[in-house]
C-alpha cells in the first residue's frame, strides 16, 4: 500500500494559464475526493467519485474547474485561465467503501498552486 | 449545516506539558468523528477517529472521546513532544451529506 499521491508537489503559474493535477488514489478505493485548502484554513470539499462518476460539485467548483477520473483509477483536476484567489494547497483523499466500517478518507500530500 | 469549531491556536506548551484541543461539532444524525494532523508543507495524516456516541479514538498518545450530549471531541495527550508540533484538525463525516467538513485547525507549538 503506497498510500495516495499527487503531482505535482507544486505549481507555479502565470495569471490566465491552466494548470493540470494528478491524484493516484489507493490501490481498489472506489471514492476518490478533491479539497481546496487555502492559508490557514482546514480543506474545503470541491467534488467527489465514485468509480469513474462525478457524483458531486461543491458550488466552490467554479466552471474554471474540472475533474475527471475516466478508468475509476487516477484524477485529474483541470484549472483554465487561473486567478489569484486559486493559490491554495489541492488535497486529493481516498476511500474504500466497506459495510459497516468507518468513513475513513486517505489524504495524498497535496499540490501547492501558486498564481502569480 | 453540518459544522466543526475549533479552539483558536496557536497553542504554544512546554515538553511534557498536558495538551487538550477543544472541538465541538454541529450535524444532524449522528456523524463519524476525526482527528486529522498535518506536519509542515505534508498533506493530512488520520490520527484517530471515533463512529458513536462514547467510542474512544486513540494513537500515539493522542485521545478523543465522542460525546454526543456535549456535541464535543476534544483532543489530549498527557505528555506532548516536539515533534507534535503539527497544526491539528478536527473533522465530521456526514452520511446525510457524504461530506467530510473540517474546522479550521489549531496549530500546537512544542518548546523544549
Amino acid at each position: 500500500d503506497t498510500g495516495v499521491s499527487q503531482d505535482p508537489r507544486h505549481k507555479i503559474t502565470k495569471r490566465g494559464q491552466n494548470v493540470t493535477f494528478r491524484c493516484d488514489p489507493i490501490s481498489e478505493h472506489n471514492r476518490l475526493y478533491w479539497y481546496r485548502q487555502t492559508l490557514g484554513q482546514g480543506p474545503e470539499f470541491l467534488t467527489y467519485f465514485q468509480n469513474e462518476a462525478q457524483l458531486e460539485k461543491s458550488r466552490l467548483l467554479s466552471d474554471r474547474f474540472s475533474a475527471e477520473r475516466p478508468k475509476g483509477s487516477f484524477s485529474t483536476l483541470e484549472i483554465q485561465r487561473t486567478e489569484q484567489g486559486d493559490s491554495a494547497m489541492y488535497l486529493c483523499a481516498s476511500r474504500h467503501r466497506t459495510s459497516g466500517g468507518p468513513d475513513t478518507q486517505y489524504f495524498g500530500p497535496g499540490t501547492r498552486l501558486t498564481v502569480l | 449545516g453540518d459544522s466543526v469549531t475549533q479552539m483558536e491556536g496557536p497553542v504554544t506548551l512546554s515538553e511534557e506539558a498536558f495538551l487538550t484541543i477543544n472541538c465541538t461539532y454541529t450535524a444532524t444524525g449522528y456523524p463519524s468523528l476525526f482527528w486529522y494532523v498535518q506536519y509542515p508543507g505534508e498533506g493530512l495524516q488520520l490520527l484517530l477517529k471515533a463512529t458513536k456516541a462514547d467510542d474512544k479514538g486513540s494513537n500515539k498518545g493522542f485521545e478523543a472521546t465522542y460525546r454526543k450530549e456535549t456535541t464535543s471531541f476534544h483532543l489530549e495527550k498527557g505528555s506532548v513532544q516536539v515533534s507534535d508540533s503539527a497544526v491539528y484538525f478536527c473533522a465530521l463525516f456526514s452520511s446525510n451529506t457524504g461530506k467530510l467538513i473540517f474546522g479550521q485547525g489549531t496549530t500546537l507549538q512544542v518548546k523544549p
